[in-house]
């Protein structure tokens, strides 16, 4: 499986954008980018993926590199309920829902 | 709610027991996984199944785990003989078909062995 590197752990206020890097600089053409987040006693719950362009949801924003080695997690607006432990995750294409690899993921302390 | 269930939530047990924990899927998904997590790791990969076949299991799961769908439906997620390192939370997750890219989990079932 393609690996992905994250920072341990970032720290941001409530109400400003956070941005959550992810480097996969062995991703192959396949790959999908999924990132899930687990809050505290929670278990992980999905919020995003993409392939290759930009993608938009209620929930986060993900921008990918045009060489996919890199992408980035975006929060708009942080709130408090955004503090979490996030996961970059590569998923091979074409095989439908899978297992997930977890690496340790960042672990995003928002400010009040 | 319709989501992931898993019973129970907690459960301390001594060592040498055995221990079950159940999943229920959300109902229609095909494909269930379980995951352990220990504190400050992310979740790693024990099993999973496809209706009530078990397709896959990870080196991480020993002779003393064994797990159980009957039916495609609820599974089970049984430990013999517990040790201290099986303390940890265990995750279960579902997807739907083939096509879907979504896992939801569960709360987990975090257990203790004293």
């Amino acid at each position: 499986d393609a690996k992905t590197t994250q920072p341990n752990s970032m720290e941001s206020n409530e109400e400003e954008p956070v941005h959550l890097p992810c480097n996969h600089s062995t991703i192959s053409g396949t790959d999908y980018i999924h990132w899930y987040r687990q809050l505290p006693s929670q278990g992980p719950e999905y919020v995003i993926h993409g392939l290759t362009s930009n993608v938009n949801n209620r929930m986060a924003s993900l921008a990918i590199a045009e060489d996919r080695k890199s992408s980035t997690l975006i929060l708009h607006r942080a709130t408090l309920r955004d503090a979490a432990v996030y996961y970059c995750i590569l998923i091979r294409g074409g095989q439908g829902a899978q297992k997930l690899v977890f690496g340790q993921g960042t672990r995003l302390t928002i400010n009040p | 709610d319709t989501g992931v269930s898993q019973d129970p939530r907690h459960k301390i047990t001594k060592r040498g027991q055995n221990v079950t924990f159940r999943c229920d899927p959300i109902s229609e998904h095909n494909r269930l996984y379980w995951y352990r997590q220990t504190l400050g790791q992310g979740p790693e990969f024990l099993t999973y199944f496809q209706n009530e076949a078990q397709l896959e299991k990870s080196r991480l799961l020993s002779d003393r785990f064994s797990a159980e769908r009957p039916k495609g439906s609820f599974s089970t997620l049984e430990i013999q003989r517990t040790e201290q390192g099986d303390s940890a939370m265990y995750l279960c997750a579902s997807s739907a078909t083939l096509q879907a890219t979504e896992a939801f989990f569960g709360q987990g079932t975090r257990l203790t062995v004293v």
